[in-house]
């Protein structure tokens, strides 16, 4: 079956422009999340969406970054006059909602805000 | 507040040679689930095992083996015989089990590399 759908898979921008990310989750993982990874670092969450609740944004770095999910089902990061250091790649990755399941990520969309 | 500490950020070893890779967890929960997962240098996360809180028995599958210690808050990564494909960045992660709610913390990763 299909696994998670991330575009576009580069993305090179300008500083100060608009951009949106895309994640297509595996059909009925109502579980989804958005995680920033820098050169070389870790994962950085930024926002978790689960079913019809309330997402957790506590993981945006700023409100220049903001994320919607329409149904249910796709979801778009947007990030707003991006700045240099915004330049990461930016993984999605889904799950079913019961608790301990393991995500499943997608291929990331890798940003450089020249 | 949840947190994974991988201490080890770069790990060499030469082929063959076993590594065993750390993870220290802290949780206020009683229930709760740990995970590994592999980056390879191609960039795409990989699931590769689920613990919860309630079952500490070791498990081994191939050359990877991982042990489970709730006394020392512990889900510690063995690889033995290592092989040059083994070479990625290894995430711990711990996630809550309430229900309808599943965030995921994650560890900073340690860079193994394997040599020929």
């Amino acid at each position: 079956g299909a696994g998670v759908s991330q575009s576009p898979s580069n993305k090179v921008t300008e500083k100060g422009k608009d951009v949106e990310l895309r994640c297509d989750p595996i059909s009925g993982h109502t579980a989804l999340y958005w995680y920033r990874q820098s050169l070389g670092q870790g994962l950085e969450f930024l926002i978790y969406f689960q079913g019809n609740s309330a997402p957790d944004k506590s993981g945006l770095p700023s409100d220049r970054f903001s994320a919607e999910r329409t149904g249910g089902s796709v979801s778009t990061l947007t990030i707003q006059r991006t700045q240099q250091e915004d330049s990461a790649v930016y993984l999605c990755a889904s799950s079913l909602a019961q608790g301990g399941q393991p995500q499943h990520f997608g291929d990331g969309t890798r940003l450089s805000i020249l | 507040a949840q947190k994974v500490t991988q201490a080890q950020t770069e790990i060499s070893v030469v082929e063959k040679e076993d590594v065993t890779l750390d993870c220290v967890y802290e949780t206020r929960d009683t229930t709760y689930y740990l995970f590994w997962y592999k980056q390879p240098p191609s960039g795409e996360l990989v699931f590769l095992i689920r613990r919860n809180s309630f079952d500490e028995q070791n498990e081994i599958s191939g050359r990877y083996s991982w042990n489970f210690q709730k006394s020392t808050s512990s889900f510690n990564f063995t690889i033995t015989a290592s092989q040059v494909v083994d070479s990625a960045v290894y995430f711990c992660a711990l996630s809550e089990a309430r229900r309808g709610y599943q965030k995921v913390t994650f560890g900073i990763g340690t860079k193994l590399q394997v040599i020929p």
